[in-house]
């Protein structure tokens, strides 16, 4: 596997569901970040990972919970989510202090019902 | 709050010619400014970065920074049907605990053949 890879590309979920998305990238960065993709609206940024500590909290609702294990691993919790939730996640990594370029995965199309 | 303006389109151009897209933010500061292309269902793939004040070319595609103005835009030359996309500007923002992008909405080019 090369550069960023999302699992699962495609989610559909209830309400009342729990479920994670998995981000992994292979670039040897030391950032990480979940964006949501909404229709007619610009890329929202929700969490970044600075080398496992969580810098940012974009006041994301609390349905929506991150972990990072590692520098190389970037989960998404979703718990009792809404339909105005169902979007595009993107996960992307950079390098800080270098170039920092942020790298995309290929997403994971979110639909909830 | 930092904000990034683009035109959202769609711009139409006939194959061949010269498409120019451009953008605008009103962080007068900021230093480091990004084209991304996003085909439809995709995730965005980086075309360009320029840090400085200029052209920077590279192929088709020609990146230019006029920090003055707060503006930069991305020429693409000898436009292709392949080359019809959404188009992403993104600028780096330095004012939390480390830099993020913020995105604009995007441009959707479309290249007629």
């Amino acid at each position: 596997e090369t550069g960023v890879t999302q699992t699962p590309r495609h989610l559909v979920m209830g309400m009342t569901n729990k479920k994670s998305l998995k981000c992994e990238q292979h670039l040897g960065h030391n950032a990480m970040y979940w964006y949501k993709q909404s229709a007619k609206k610009p890329l929202e940024l929700m969490f970044v990972y600075n080398f496992k500590e969580q810098t940012e909290n974009n006041s994301v609702p609390s349905r929506f919970s991150p972990e990072c294990p590692n520098s190389s691993h970037l989960f998404l919790h979703l718990h009792t989510l809404q339909p105005e939730d169902s979007a595009l996640y993107l996960c992307a990594s950079s390098q800080v202090g270098i170039q920092e370029t942020q790298y995309f995965g290929p997403g994971t199309r979110l639909l909830v019902l | 709050q930092k904000e990034v303006e683009q035109n959202s389109g769609p711009l139409s151009v006939p194959e061949g010619a010269i498409a120019s897209l451009n953008c605008t933010y009103s962080d007068r500061g900021s230093q480091s400014f990004f084209w991304y292309r996003q085909y439809s269902g995709k995730s965005p793939e980086l075309i360009m970065f320029i840090y400085s004040n200029g052209d920077k070319e590279d192929g088709r595609f020609t990146a230019q920074l006029n920090k003055a103005s707060q503006y930069v835009s991305l020429l693409i030359r000898d436009s292709q049907p392949s080359d019809s996309a959404t188009y992403l500007c993104a600028v780096m923002d330095y004012g939390g605990s480390q830099g993020n992008l913020i995105f604009g909405k995007g441009t959707k080019l479309s290249v007629k053949p």
